[in-house]
């Protein structure tokens, strides 16, 4: 139990144009929703935090125009990169909790590579 | 607000050799802590955690850490390494309070030779 899915799990997109990663809790509802960066060879940093229904809180440093976190339903988060520029290329990774729960169920992350 | 610090950014040892990679926290509140493995291109993976209870906590693949309060330390160790251990190490805290989101170290790379 508890797979979060990512999808898709790599793209490749050109300069000013805009990705959508979704994230997908599988077999449980996740009232919350994170959403990690990670750059190579370092640690994944937090960039917001989204419960259902809600709008997101973003990290300090993190621009929510460029960065658009979308909690709709349950089981369902969507990060949208608008106008990627080549510094946007990274490992997103996802996670998700379910309710009190104090676990974090994490995605197997989105390669995000822009030309 | 929490921060962990992992005090060895890299860790080389040889096949079958003891291994411990170090972790130190700070909060003002009480955390749960947990140690995750990456591997190359690949998502985060629980190797074991502490919410309360006994400070030597086991995890997956032989590895174990010991919850120290009073350091604020998390040391995770492995009596017997594998080649297979080779991998990036993270250590990462959350407070109690539900909702709250980890917070990682800026991770050890293990390096495991024969």
């Amino acid at each position: 139990g508890a797979v979060v899915s990512q999808h898709p799990s790599w793209v490749i997109c050109k300069s000013g144009t805009s990705v959508k990663i979704e994230c997908r809790s599988l077999d449980f509802q996740a009232t919350t929703m994170f959403w990690y960066r990670q750059f190579p060879k370092q640690s994944l940093m937090l960039m917001a935090t989204s419960n259902e229904g809600s709008k997101a809180t973003y990290e300090q440093g993190v621009e929510k125009d460029k960065f658009l976190i979308n909690h709709a339903s349950l089981t369902l988060s969507t990060l949208t990169v608008t106008s990627a520029h080549p510094e946007d290329s990274s490992f997103y990774i996802c996670s998700a909790r379910s309710g009190s729960n104090y676990e974090q169920y994490f995605g197997p992350g989105t390669r995000l590579t822009v030309t | 607000a929490q921060s962990v610090t992992q005090l060895d950014s890299q860790v080389s040892v040889f096949e079958e050799a003891p291994v411990e990679l170090r972790c130190n926290y700070s909060s003002s509140v009480s955390v749960y802590l947990f140690w995750y493995v990456q591997y190359p291109n690949q998502g985060l993976q629980l190797l074991l955690k502490y919410l309360s209870g006994s400070t030597l906590v086991k995890g997956i693949n032989g590895f174990e850490a010991e919850f120290n309060k009073s350091q604020t330390s998390f040391h995770l160790r492995k009596p017997s390494v594998h080649i297979s251990d080779t991998a990036e190490y993270f250590c990462a805290v959350s407070e109690y309070q539900a909702g709250t989101a980890l917070i990682f170290g800026k991770g050890t790379t293990l390096s495991v030779s024969s």
